[in-house]
């Protein structure tokens, strides 16, 4: 699977947009883009996956570039709530792949009022 | 709500002893769940790959003798530590998938204190 490069660390204020970026260059066609977050001793939180367009959920909107390359997560309101570790990770989709993930180090994201 | 179930959420032994972390699916069967560790400030470390009814599959450097898997019906993979020691001490995450091209979803992990 390929390797993704975030942030180590982004702070935003508390009722604005949190717009966490990645990098995943090396990206197969195949492969889709994941979010996870962690907030403080806890399993992991699925938020949202894309392949190439972009998606929105209940909880957040995924911005993948035309060529792939990156992508962008958008908490659009952000709250205290919201500070945790963001993951993204890239991997293949299909029966015949185990679906494991491996994290990388992820962006630590601090909310404040 | 929560899909994958884990317990206990934490536990703490002495040394030498073994330890039987549980992760359960919750109304779905798991032919594969997935468990990992992580250590205070890291990120999470993939242990193995748990299947139904066969072996599991370790990840380079784990010793399979002492974490111990076992995935004996659909909705239920234990990890057993064997023989803890205090650098075992982590936050066990264990993790299924509803269907095959569904996302993982996580168990809210185990805390293990080795004394």
């Amino acid at each position: 699977d390929a390797k993704t490069t975030q942030p180590p660390s982004m702070d935003c204020a508390e009722g604005r947009a949190a717009n966490l970026p990645c990098n995943h260059s090396t990206i197969s066609g195949n492969e889709y883009v994941y979010w996870y977050r962690q907030i403080h001793s806890q399993g992991p939180q699925y938020i949202i996956h894309g392949l190439k367009n972009n998606e929105t959920n209940e909880m957040a909107s995924l911005i993948i570039t035309e060529d792939r390359k990156s992508s962008t997560l958008i908490l659009p309101h952000a709250t205290l709530r919201d500070t945790a570790v963001y993951y993204c990770i890239v991997r293949v989709v299909g029966s015949s792949n185990t679906g494991k993930l491996i994290f990388g180090q992820g962006t630590t994201l601090q909310v404040k009022p | 709500g929560a899909v994958v179930s884990q317990h206990p959420s934490r536990v703490i032994c002495k040394s030498g002893t073994s330890v039987k972390i549980e992760c359960r699916s919750l109304d779905f069967q798991a032919t594969t769940m997935f468990w990992y560790r992580q250590f205070p400030k890291q990120s999470l470390m993939l242990m193995a790959t748990s299947n139904e009814g066969s072996k599991a599959t370790y990840e380079q450097g784990v010793e399979k003798d002492k974490f111990l898997i076992n995935h004996a019906s659909l909705t239920l993979s234990t990890l057993t530590v064997t023989s803890a020691h205090p650098e075992d001490s982590s936050f066990y995450i264990c993790s299924a998938k509803l269907s095959p091209n569904s996302p993982l979803h996580f168990g809210n992990g185990t805390r293990l204190t080795v004394t």
